[in-house]
């Protein structure tokens, strides 16, 4: 059975600094993993995505993300956030059936003026 | 521009009633899914579909039915709702080859059990 954890309900950042939100996974085999962002009362948005190959994955908006196979992570990550950014962040993954995908608690990112 | 339409876009239900939730998609996916989002929680799969006229369970089938009658719709029936059923709810689709589990999300569905 895969499971993906979001160990940080709430991060709080200044406009301009940079951040990482934290998504740690457990599963043995081959795996997707994924970054959504939902904006307050909105559905989710996909972000970006990893399966393979380079372990720093860009996404949307200056996002990107960092696979670590011996850690079991993948941590999004932003140089300078905006106050738009402020956002609930999930983290997703896929597997065995890569169509399904299992969702984190979210992570809540607020970016202060 | 790919679209996942949800409706209603929130109701209000009485314990024991029929509720159905309907989700229309514009994608030409072959994924559809419902997931139950709680108050600062995560999402949970309800129930997926990767075909028309099957269905398929996810981690919290039980209270729910789904029907996907063509590709295009899928809808989630409660068919005794019941207070603890009270969230918001989405559908997304998602394709296959490269746009595979990409979802594509609704806006949403807030149902309320009183």
């Amino acid at each position: 059975t895969q499971t993906v954890s979001q160990s940080d309900a709430h991060v709080t950042v200044f406009e301009g600094d940079s951040v990482e939100l934290r998504c740690n996974y457990s599963y043995g085999g081959s795996i997707y993993l994924s970054w959504y962002i939902q904006h307050h009362g909105r559905g989710l948005q996909f972000l970006l995505k990893y399966y393979s190959g380079n372990p720093v994955v860009q996404g949307v908006n200056g996002f990107e993300a960092e696979f670590s196979k011996s850690d079991s992570s993948f941590h999004l990550r932003k140089a300078s956030v905006h106050w738009s950014d402020s956002a609930v962040y999930f983290c997703a993954v896929s597997a065995p059936n890569y169509n399904v995908l299992y969702f984190g608690s979210g992570t809540k990112l607020t970016v202060e003026p | 521009e790919a679209a996942v339409t949800q409706s209603p876009r929130s109701k209000v239900a009485v314990t024991g009633g029929k509720v159905t939730l309907s989700c229309h998609q514009t994608n030409n996916h072959d994924y559809m899914y419902w997931y139950r989002q709680d108050t600062g929680h995560g999402l949970r799969l309800i129930h997926y579909s990767y075909v028309a006229d099957s269905t398929e369970k996810g981690d919290i089938p039980d209270g729910y039915k789904a029907s996907r009658p063509s590709q295009e719709n899928f809808s989630l029936i409660l068919e005794l709702a019941s207070l603890s059923q009270t969230a918001v709810y989405f559908c997304a689709s998602s394709g296959t080859g490269g746009s595979q589990n990409t979802l594509y999300f609704g806006a949403g569905t807030r149902l309320s059990v009183l």
